[in-house]
Formats: C-alpha cells, sequence, structure tokens
C-alpha cells in the first residue's frame, strides 16, 4: 500500500518563506502533486513532479527526490491568502490509484 | 464550460435513507473519483473509475457503492445511511495517462447523516 506523512500545522510570517514536506512510503507512482485547499472549498492543484528536482511556478516551488521517499513545498512571499491546507498526492502505477496526505494547516501571521 | 459538478451541494438523511450523489463533467476526462473529506483525515479515495463502465474500490469503499454509465457522469451511492458517512463528498475527474496528474475538483457535497 501507499502513505503518505505531513506536518499537520505549520506558521509562518506574512512575507517568509515556509517549507511544507511530504514524506511517502510507496510501491511505485507516476509522480507527487500538492494541491491548496481554503476553509469551504474544493482542493485545486499546484504543482507536480514526474522527476527529481525542483519545479517552480510562480512563488510556488516543489521538489521530489524518489531515493529519499521525499517531496516538499515551497511557498515564498508568504501572502495572508496562503492562509490554507495542503495536500500531497501520489499515482500509483499499478492501479491509478490517487492517494492523499492528511494535509498540512498554514497559519500565517501578520 | 462548467467543470466539475456535484449535486447536490448539502443534505441531511436518516440512519437508513438511501441517496445518490451526482458527479458531471465536461472536459471529456476518461478517470472520475469519489472521495470523503473528514477533519483531520484529509482526502480518503472511496471509489474510482478508469473509464466508461468500469469501476474500482479506493481506499473506504464500505457502504457505498459507484457506476459510470456514461463517461461524463459518476455517480456515488448510499444504500443505508449511516451517521459514520456524515462527511463532505467530493468528486474529481483527470486526464489519463502518465503524464496527466492534474485532478479537478468539484465544490463538494455536505452530507449529515442523523
Amino acid at each position: 500500500g501507499q502513505s503518505l506523512e505531513q506536518p499537520s500545522e505549520v506558521t509562518a510570517v506574512e512575507g517568509a518563506i515556509v517549507q511544507i514536506n511530504c514524506t511517502y512510503q510507496t510501491s511505485g507512482f507516476y509522480g507527487l502533486s500538492w494541491y491548496q485547499q481554503h476553509d469551504g472549498g474544493a482542493p485545486t492543484f499546484l504543482s507536480y513532479n514526474g522527476l527529481d528536482g525542483l519545479e517552480e511556478t510562480g512563488r510556488f516551488s516543489s521538489f521530489l527526490s524518489r531515493s529519499d521517499s521525499y517531496g516538499y513545498l515551497l511557498l515564498q512571499e508568504l501572502q495572508m491568502k496562503d492562509s490554507a491546507s495542503y495536500f500531497c498526492a501520489v499515482r500509483d502505477r499499478a492501479d491509478d490509484k490517487i492517494i492523499f496526505g492528511k494535509g498540512t494547516r498554514l497559519h500565517i501571521l501578520p | 464550460n462548467a467543470g466539475v459538478t456535484q449535486t447536490p451541494k448539502f443534505r441531511v438523511l436518516k440512519t437508513g435513507q438511501s441517496m445518490t450523489l451526482l458527479c458531471a463533467q465536461d472536459m471529456n476526462h476518461e478517470y472520475m473519483y469519489w472521495y470523503r473529506q473528514d477533519p483531520g483525515m484529509g482526502l480518503r479515495l472511496i471509489h474510482y473509475s478508469v473509464g466508461e463502465g468500469t469501476t474500482a474500490k479506493g481506499e473506504v469503499p464500505d457502504g457505498y457503492n459507484v457506476s459510470r454509465l456514461k463517461k461524463q457522469n459518476f455517480l456515488l451511492g448510499l444504500e443505508s445511511a449511516a451517521p459514520s458517512q456524515t462527511s463532505v463528498y467530493f468528486c474529481a475527474s483527470s486526464y489519463s495517462g502518465a503524464g496527466h496528474n492534474e485532478q479537478f475538483f468539484g465544490p463538494g457535497t455536505r452530507l449529515t447523516v442523523l
């Protein structure tokens, strides 16, 4: 089976940088995805790492290291609107099942 | 282009009642998924479908059934609702293929079982 571990909560200051880690145990997957979810809303896709390394999309970057079974989401120049929950997810190569981590709640202080 | 829509948005059931949640997508996606979300539990996969006429079990399939008779629709059924099924239900869809990992989510259905 597959499991993904994330910290339950992270707190950072507006304008700062924060990193949200995701460690996983899986036998085989296509890549690591990240989603953002605001309170009362639906998850929205942020980024995807199919290969090892860093992917950058504006203020957000995501990293994957398959050898370390580890990935992270990096948020720069934090804004109050970034206060949300962030989920990592993988899609199993064998059966296309998509599994999510339990999510990290990001609190941003002014 | 409506994306992914879910019907209904809210529902209250009594224990033992049945209901069907409807998910529809207009993006011609092959893959469709049903998740439930409970506080502190993240998104847990109930059932999913990789194409019209096919369905498969996810992490928490017990107490639910699904059907994918048309490519654009994915139905989730609760035959005999239980209080433990009180949750927010999200439907999602995506393209198939190794390079397509972005899921598009519907707005969710908030279900309460009394």
